[in-house]
């Protein structure tokens, strides 16, 4: 069945940049769009990015300017930088198949933002 | 950005009794294919959000049938025909029509 799993420090300092991997298990990365989702402690979800195999890549507005998204096809995995955190960014971070109707998602990653 | 708008914020209900969300958008959700995006999601406690009905009305594998979803254009609906102790936890609705995708602000679901 298809699996993903989300990896990467749970701790950044201010200003510094969050770097996470998602490993995709069960599926090719062929043919999807490949989303990164965060939500807050208590709070609703936002969407941060989608990036197609082919390395087209779609930013919400609100984190265009620090989000890069990337790609690595042989090893099946897709993976997220967000430069410049804040307290803000403090969040569970998951990765999910899809764009229209994400179906499969990572457990999520806590992300801490703190000096 | 699509503005998702749900209520109740917050749904007592009574084991064996029907719930009901409501969720509507600020822009109409047909796509360009015909399709529309709308889905609705469950998350438990501690849990990733779980899928559970995409296009409008589309049951995902696994999914009971108590849940169902309807509407059209702005204005949509998920329903549980008999609430189980399984369904407590907070209910999303999401388009994936326009870009960015936009999730609506959750219903939780409780037993009273």
């Amino acid at each position: 069945q298809v699996q993903l799993q989300e990896s990467g420090p749970g701790l950044v300092k201010p200003s510094e940049t969050l770097s996470l991997t998602c490993t995709v298990s069960g599926a090719s990365l062929s043919n999807w769009y490949w989303s990164w989702i965060r939500q807050p402690a208590g709070k609703g979800l936002e969407c941060i990015g989608r990036i197609y195999p082919s390395g087209v890549t779609n930013y919400n507005p609100s984190l265009q300017s620090r989000v890069t998204l990337s790609v690595d096809t042989s090893k099946n995995q897709f993976s997220l930088k967000l430069s410049s955190v804040t307290a803000a960014d403090t969040a569970v971070y998951y990765c999910a198949r899809g764009s229209l109707a994400p179906d499969y998602w990572g457990q999520g990653t806590l992300v801490t933002v703190s000096s | 950005d699509v503005v998702m708008t749900q209520s109740p914020l917050s749904l007592p209900v009574t084991l064996g009794q029907p719930a009901s969300i409501s969720c509507r958008s600020s822009q109409s959700l047909v796509y360009s294919d015909g399709n529309t995006y709308l889905n609705w999601f469950q998350q438990r406690p501690g849990q990733s959000p779980r899928r559970l009905i995409y296009k409008v009305s589309n049951r995902d594998s696994g999914v009971p049938d108590r849940f169902s979803g309807s509407g059209s254009g702005t204005d949509f609906t998920l329903k549980i025909s008999r609430v189980e102790a399984d369904d407590v936890g907070v209910y999303y609705c999401m388009q994936g029509t326009h870009w960015p995708l936009t999730f609506g602000g959750g219903t939780r679901v409780e037993i009273k």
